[in-house]
């Protein structure tokens, strides 16, 4: 069964600082990949997808995302935080032909410290 | 356009007894997805509906069933209630006319506690 590790369940960061988020999956198959982001008492909200293509996957609110087949890595990255990041995020994947039923990370809190 | 509402947010229940959450996608979308979510497992796929009918299935005890009706609204049915249902159930819609990542579009979700 296909599996995704999030590594560091909290990360902590200062405004402006570099954001690093680390994600994992298992899987012969390259599937489909995304992260989400959920605010306090809220639902999720997709950041970015990887399907195929470029590996190197633009999102919103200035993330982005590498897809790395040789190490089944899909780590989430953004160059300066702000206040307003802090929240949970979430790695999922999604083997092809699963349509919606998305397999997701444990996750990762982020703050964001001044 | 308006986003996907559920209903009730908060629900509080006793254990054995049976809850019903709904869930209105954005308009247009026909597939309506189920999550649970709680502290210890993450986010788990319940089941997914498309024009009233069960498309996928997760790993979930029968007791958890879901249904869709002609307008694309959903409802979510848990029977028997166990402490271990405690939990944000999520509603996500899409577009999905055919099987393939289609982007989800979650609403806040109904926060479910079973004393």
């Amino acid at each position: 069964a296909q599996s995704v590790t999030q590594l560091g369940s909290h990360v902590s960061v200062s405004e402006g600082a570099l954001v690093l988020l680390r994600c994992n999956y298992s899987s012969s198959v390259p599937p489909y990949l995304f992260w989400y982001v959920q605010y306090p008492n809220q639902g999720l909200q997709l950041l970015l997808k990887y399907t195929t293509g470029a590996t190197l996957v633009k999102g919103i609110n200035g993330f982005e995302a590498e897809f790395k087949k040789s190490e089944t890595s899909f780590h989430l990255t953004k160059p300066s935080a702000h206040m307003s990041d802090a929240a949970e995020y979430f790695c999922a994947v999604s083997p092809e032909g699963a349509g919606t039923a998305l397999i997701f990370g444990k996750g990762t809190t982020l703050s964001v410290s001044s | 356009k308006a986003g996907v509402t559920q209903t009730p947010r908060y629900l509080i229940k006793t254990r054995g007894q049976q809850v019903t959450l709904s869930c209105s996608p954005i308009s247009g979308h026909r597939s309506v997805s189920w999550y649970q979510q709680t502290p210890g497992q993450g986010l788990q796929f319940l089941f997914e509906y498309f024009s009233e009918t069960q498309r996928n299935k997760g790993n979930f005890p029968g007791r958890f069933s879901g249904r869709q009706f002609s307008n694309s609204r959903s409802e979510m049915n848990v029977s028997t209630l166990e402490l271990g249902d405690s939990a944000l159930y999520l509603c996500a819609s899409s577009l999905a006319d055919r099987v393939t990542n289609e982007k989800l579009f979650f609403g806040s979700g109904t926060q479910l506690s079973v004393l």
